[in-house]
């Protein structure tokens, strides 16, 4: 069965660079949803859609963005990258309106140097 | 609106027992739990709906009481595979949380 699809699977970038970060759901899910979790910590929720319109905004900085395509994938973008988005980004589908379970990619493990 | 889970951390001898409290603060639709090993994504345990039903999953069940929007986890006989960190997830509507996380730690 189809499954999350997230790539990269590493990233790695310098400081003050950008990064897109890329989440192909799996087919006829709704939702789809960004998480960022830091070494020890647990996810925290960063931003989400239903149906291609963001639904919901948590913790997201400025310097990033996101948006859900026309083929549903979706992609985050993050610029003037600092040392403190090192981290695991996860994304999730679900088909949220079902109160179905999310299912995860395998994430992207960002580093910035 | 990040669902406050107790305990935060939990170390257990192989084939004790643990219960782990997830509440919020909303009104909830359902309760998920998740199991999460060190690097990798979370593994969906199971879903709770609301009505207060309990369900069960090999030797790991829960139970969620939608009026007071808390949910339990018991993990009975606990094995070494059952180490990681927990989080409940809790549906609101058109939001999704999880919880701050319970680590478990099972030892021989």
């Amino acid at each position: 069965a189809a499954g999350v699809i997230q790539s990269p699977r590493h990233l790695i970038k310098e400081k003050r660079e950008t990064a897109t970060l890329k989440c192909y759901p799996i087919p006829r899910h709704d939702t789809v949803y960004w998480y960022q979790q830091g070494p020890g910590q647990d996810p925290q929720f960063l931003i989400s859609f239903y149906e291609k319109m963001q639904s919901d905004k948590g913790s997201i900085p400025d310097r990033f963005s996101a948006q859900q395509f026309s083929d549903y994938h979706s992609e985050l973008n993050m610029s003037s990258l600092e040392l403190g988005d090192s981290a695991l980004y996860f994304c999730a589908s679900s088909q949220l309106r079902r109160r179905e379970k999310l299912f995860f990619g395998s994430g992207t493990q960002l580093s910035v140097l | 609106q990040q669902p406050v889970q107790s305990p935060q951390a939990v170390i257990l001898r192989e084939g004790e027992d643990a219960v782990i409290n997830c509440s919020s603060s909303k009104a909830l639709y359902s309760v998920h739990w998740y199991r999460q090993k060190h690097g990798e994504a979370p593994v969906f345990l199971m879903i709770l709906l609301k009505g207060g039903e309990q369900k069960g999953h090999e030797k790991i069940s829960a139970s969620f009481n939608e009026k007071k929007q808390q949910s339990s986890l018991y993990l009975t006989a606990s094995q070494l595979s059952y180490s990681g960190t927990y989080f409940c997830g809790t549906d609101t509507g058109n939001q999704f949380y999880f919880g701050t996380g319970t680590s478990l730690t099972v030892i021989p």
